[in-house]
């Protein structure tokens, strides 16, 4: 079925940088989600994306998170600086519409901050 | 509190075995989506739901579609590839455009 691409799928970063994280969602999709995992535990929202705006963010999603999709291209995750806490597996997701579709998850970008 | 609450969260069977999963909401959730993720960490969608049931070979799955307040997931004849974490995650109504997750089941199938 379609795919939602993440990319990188692994990524060690030193305390302080920016890391960008970037999803490709299915192609035809106009909602866009991050979610973040910590060591297999619950996944938590980060943040919701339509047309251009944020939706709805959780307070997970900190001042130093921004998400953008310039025209055509992937959908990103930017974390500057970065914090030890920030290690954990993001998950891109798209769905068609808004609420009441399903969702398709990218198989998520493994961050570790040192 | 947390508004969906899964259950169990681990679970041991042998192969062959059948079992059921459950996912209480504490507030009438439009739809669930139920996952499995499996050990390299891809987040598979299994099924998504507004209602009724949908089966998929030995899966089934069926959100309560009178009070929307909970949804199972049921597993026949257990083999060892269906071993990883099931999360169920649900929408509630209104314009909320976000999938909320469980905590997980974590299923491991014994030979």
């Amino acid at each position: 079925g379609p795919k939602v691409l993440q990319i990188p799928s692994h990524q060690i970063i030193d305390m302080g940088q920016m890391v960008t994280l970037n999803c490709d969602p299915v192609s035809n999709h106009l909602y866009f989600y991050w979610y973040k995992q910590i060591l297999g535990q619950q996944m938590e929202f980060l943040v919701n994306f339509y047309n251009g705006k944020v939706m709805e963010k959780s307070k997970l999603f900190k001042d130093q998170f921004s998400v953008e999709r310039p025209d055509g291209s992937y959908f990103t995750l930017k974390i500057q600086p970065t914090a030890l806490e920030d290690s954990a597996v993001y998950f891109c997701a798209s769905s068609l519409g808004g609420a009441g579709s399903d969702y398709t998850f990218g198989s998520g970008t493994r961050l570790l901050v040192i | 509190g947390d508004q969906v609450e899964q259950s169990p969260s681990a679970l041991s069977l042998h192969e062959g075995t059948d079992s059921a999963l459950r996912c209480n909401f504490t507030t009438t959730m439009r739809s669930v989506q139920w996952f499995r993720q499996n050990s390299r960490g891809s987040l598979i969608s299994l099924f998504y739901l507004a209602s009724g049931t949908k089966e998929n070979g030995r899966l089934k799955s069926a959100f309560d579609s009178k009070e929307r307040r909970y949804s199972t997931l049921h597993i026949r004849d257990a083999q060892l590839e269906d071993s990883g974490t099931y999360f169920c995650a649900a929408e509630a109504g209104g314009s909320n455009a976000k999938l909320t997750f469980g905590k997980g089941t974590k299923l491991s199938v014994k030979s």
